[in-house]
């Protein structure tokens, strides 16, 4: 069965700092993996796609990595900004299936 | 485009009661989905359904009906409300195959007393 961690729970940064978001997953046998932003009380933003095929994904201050081996993606963000502030959700895939399986996020705070 | 909507934005149901959450979208997405977002559990997949016509079950699928008639409607049925029914409810949607992003709807919160 897939399962999807992600570790921190929660995350507190100052503003300009860079950091890295983790999620792991049991099984490599994925199709997909997603990166998702949460604002509270909102529904969810897609950021970034990374087929199973792919390493990584990149877009603007964010750059998603994949590494299937060894069950792990991270999403860095770059020169984080209090805007940044959300809850992050990773999300697999399964290959054969139209499945997908979330984490339960990492509650990311940036400080001004 | 309005992209995915849903409807109602909160309920209050008491115990048994039936009723049905709206979702629809306007992308022309084969593909569209059913989650329940609880506290510290995140998201679980209630049903989904890559057409018209097809569904199937999720992990979570005991007390949920869906159907599938057209392509931009999946209604979700609850058929005997319980507590443990309370969450907050999302509706998704991408294109079946190929770089299928996943669009969300604003989700509906239901309380069950």
């Amino acid at each position: 069965k897939q399962e999807v961690t992600q570790i921190p729970a929660a995350l507190s940064v100052p503003e300009g700092e860079n950091l890295v978001l983790n999620c792991s997953f049991t099984d490599s046998a994925i199709y997909n993996l997603q990166w998702f932003r949460q604002d509270p009380g909102k529904g969810l933003t897609s950021l970034l796609l990374i087929q199973s095929s792919q390493r990584e994904q990149t877009s603007g201050r964010l750059n998603a990595s994949l590494d299937k081996s060894s069950g792990r993606s991270t999403l860095y963000i770059a020169a984080s900004q209090p805007g940044d502030s959300a809850t992050y959700l990773c999300a697999v895939r399964r290959s054969g299936t139209y499945k997908y399986i979330f984490g339960t996020g990492t509650r990311l705070k940036v400080l001004a | 485009n309005a992209g995915v909507t849903q409807t109602p934005k909160f309920q209050v149901l008491k115990t048994g009661q039936s009723m049905t959450l709206q979702c629809a979208q306007d992308m022309n997405h084969e593909y569209m989905s059913w989650y329940r977002q609880d506290p510290g559990m995140g998201l679980r997949l209630i049903h989904y359904s890559v057409g018209a016509g097809i569904t199937d079950q999720g992990e979570v699928p005991n007390g949920y009906n869906v159907s599938r008639s057209t392509t931009e409607d999946f209604p979700l049925r609850l058929l005997s409300a319980a507590p443990s029914q309370t969450s907050v409810y999302f509706c998704a949607s991408s294109l079946r195959e190929g770089g299928e992003t996943q669009y969300f709807g604003p989700g509906t919160r239901l309380l069950v007393l």
